[in-house]
């Protein structure tokens, strides 16, 4: 079955450290992104990728970190820079621009900061 | 910028029609999406509306497009308790950005028994 899958679903986080949440998709879509939920904000988008080798910073990118290594893989790295990362982080997948480009998404990893 | 946005909270019984309205600025938008999102999951597409259109229907689901008041809204026919869930509205830019989509805050949809 195609689809998109995040792991893990469930992570925890010392103060101070780093941790990658992985994302990957085969459904051969070009684009990808990264969003944080936080409750009643909605989605905010971290970072985006429209083709590999190449990503955007979107409006929270700060303290995080991505590559795009491989057309399936899109792992974001929450820094210790991230002051508050405790959230649930969506990832996020679509053909590209062109037509109405239904975005696919996994199922989430929640991340808590103890 | 693009702004997309919700009211919170929804309270229907079962049974009732339930009507969750979003309003976005960017009169540029090409489509607009419904998204619904079950506890402790991702986002599941359940409709969605190119611009050019005033409304769309699909089994339960009707959508209604007002481009002049950039207002869109989601009805739901005979809600049951599986509906329940949160809502999201969505509305992708003019053909060029690479951003994709922009959400609003989503409207949590409960419905009581």
């Amino acid at each position: 079955d195609g689809g998109i899958t995040q792991s893990p679903k469930y992570l925890f986080r010392k103060e101070g450290q780093n941790v990658t949440l992985s994302c990957e998709q085969n459904l051969n879509h070009d684009a990808m992104y990264w969003y944080r939920q936080d409750p009643g904000q909605g989605l905010r988008l971290i970072y985006y990728s429209q083709i590999v080798n190449d990503f955007q910073k979107g409006d929270i990118a700060e303290g995080y970190s991505v590559s795009r290594e491989k057309k399936e893989s899109f792992p974001l790295t929450v820094t210790s820079a991230q002051k508050n990362p405790t959230a649930f982080y969506l990832c996020a997948s679509s053909i590209g621009e062109q037509g109405s480009t239904e975005a696919f998404f996994g199922q989430g990893t929640r991340l808590t900061v103890v | 910028g693009e702004d997309v946005e919700q009211s919170l909270f929804l309270s229907v019984r079962e049974g009732d029609s339930s009507v969750i309205n979003c309003t976005y600025t960017d009169s540029s938008s090409t489509y607009l999406y419904w998204y619904k999102q079950e506890p402790g999951a991702g986002l599941q597409l359940l409709t969605y509306i190119f611009s050019n259109m005033d409304m769309k229907q699909d089994q339960r689901l009707t959508v209604l497009l007002n481009k002049k008041d950039k207002h869109l809204s989601l009805r739901i026919a005979d809600t049951q308790t599986g509906d329940s869930a949160i809502y999201f509205c969505a509305e992708k830019p003019r053909s060029g950005s690479a951003r994709q989509l922009t959400f609003g805050s989503g409207t949590q949809l409960t419905v009581l028994p």
